[in-house]
């Protein structure tokens, strides 16, 4: 069956430091994928996406992600984190269809 | 102005009651759907629709019926409301089909059944 799978429920972070967020997938072929984010009561905003050439994809808010074909994985990464990054991220594919992983929430400390 | 737009954002109901939740898209997009988000955060398609027809449908309780005006709206009518009908409601829209394509999403509409 496809999925996607988002291993780290939780993820709490110092601020000034870096983030990386594990985003694993499979699927048959290689699907389209996305990072979105959702700040507390908010809707979801597009990080990033990708769907071929350069693997390391740049994004919004000085995110990153890198695909990596042969461990199915799409990580998100950034290397400072700032008080507002704390939210919760979701990866997602597509291939017909959009689906989302269960989500990374992040907290960030002083 | 709002890209994907969706009212009421909040909406507090009892059970056995009916609904229905708006949402309006100013991008020019021929795809809209309905994404639900759980407590626990899930999100997972509902419908999706391509020029006012209905092309996924997630064996959704046939309580909840999407209804497509014109291709720029996609409203949800949820009959006899139920306790686990609590949720966030997505609306989202893309300019063909998900793959290989963004897909925007409105702000959310919070609906608590009490």
């Amino acid at each position: 069956a496809q999925s996607v799978t988002q291993p780290d429920i939780h993820i709490t972070v110092s601020e000034g430091a870096s983030l990386e967020l594990r985003c694993n997938y499979s699927y048959g072929a290689t699907p389209y994928l996305f990072w979105y984010v959702q700040s507390p009561g908010q809707g979801l905003q597009l990080l990033l996406k990708y769907f071929s050439g350069d693997t390391l994809v740049q994004g919004i808010k000085g995110f990153e992600a890198e695909f990596k074909r042969s461990q199915s994985s799409f990580n998100l990464r950034k290397p400072s984190v700032h008080w507002s990054d704390a939210a919760e991220y979701f990866c997602a594919v597509a291939r017909g269809k959009l689906q989302f992983g269960a989500g990374t929430q992040v907290v960030v400390t002083p | 102005d709002t890209a994907v737009s969706q009212t009421p954002k909040y909406l507090v109901t009892q059970m056995g009651n009916d609904k229905s939740i708006k949402c309006e898209q100013n991008l020019g997009h021929d795809t809209m759907y309905w994404y639900k988000q759980d407590s626990k955060k899930f999100l997972k398609i509902m419908f999706s629709y391509n020029n006012k027809e209905l092309i996924i449908n997630e064996t959704v309780p046939n309580r909840f019926s999407p209804k497509s005006p014109d291709k720029a709206h996609l409203n949800l009518h949820i009959n006899s409301l139920e306790l686990g009908d609590s949720a966030v409601y997505f609306c989202a829209s893309s300019s063909g089909g998900a793959a290989g394509n963004t897909i925007y999403f409105g702000e959310g509409s919070w609906l608590t059944v009490v």
